[in-house]
């Protein structure tokens, strides 16, 4: 059974503060992704990684930032969290077969909000 | 204006209707259309997909597209309260060498008993 997982369900961070949000899948998946979802706006990509150290920004990039150092592992960091980034983080992984057939995976989120 | 355009609803409906969800596109070089349903605190799944135009049946799921026109349909019959979710189209294209996915902002159906 497929799985990606995200480090918090559930994140309450403070104006200022840096944030880290992890994702981790078990597909031996070349691509991942971080979307932000909001009510009225949809799926939003922030950044993508095609492969290991390789990162992409997507749609929204302004204001994070993302690392990936390991295949299996994408993070997510917030420099300095505003109150404009409190959002469902989703964070995805996909198989690369370079046709544009695009089924991504999806954690359950991360319900962030920034005080 | 957005590549994909869905109307967010929601959409209510009682057990047992047929259930249409519509969404129109603008990108000619969309090749895969697919359509991902997310349960309220989950992330989003692959319910099903068609590769350029026509239809495709999965049990009380179909899905349309028609390219002509650039529009994309689920169709749910028997609807049930199960059913009840947030349904995103998704079309898909390469871009550089890359696949890009472009979604919807998604469709939200209650289905009540």
């Amino acid at each position: 059974d497929v799985k990606v997982t995200q480090s918090s369900r559930y994140l309450v961070k403070r104006t200022g503060e840096k944030v880290f949000l992890e994702c981790v899948q078990d597909m031996d998946h070349e691509n991942m992704f971080w979307y932000r979802q909001d009510p009225g706006l949809g799926l939003r990509l922030i950044y993508f990684s095609y492969d290991v150290k390789m990162k992409e920004k997507g749609d929204i990039p302004e204001g994070y930032s993302v690392s990936r150092e390991k295949k299996e592992r994408f993070s997510l960091i917030l420099e300095s969290a505003s109150t404009n980034q409190t959002s469902m983080y989703l964070c995805a992984s996909r198989n690369s077969d370079f046709t544009a057939y695009n089924e991504q995976f999806f954690g359950p989120g991360t319900r962030l909000t920034v005080l | 204006q957005k590549e994909v355009e869905q109307d967010p609803g929601p959409l209510s409906v009682p057990e047992g209707a047929i259930v249409s969800l519509n969404c129109t596109y603008s990108n000619s070089a969309f090749q895969y259309f697919m359509w991902y349903r997310q349960y309220s605190r989950k992330g989003p799944e692959l319910l099903m997909y068609t590769y350029s135009s026509g239809n495709k049946e999965d049990g009380r799921f179909t899905a349309q597209v028609d390219k002509s026109s650039k529009y994309i349909s689920l169709f749910i019959r028997d609807s049930q309260p199960s059913d009840s979710a947030t349904y995103l189209c998704a079309s898909s294209a390469m871009n550089s060498g890359y696949s890009t996915l472009t979604f919807g902002k998604g469709t939200m159906l209650l289905v009540s008993p």
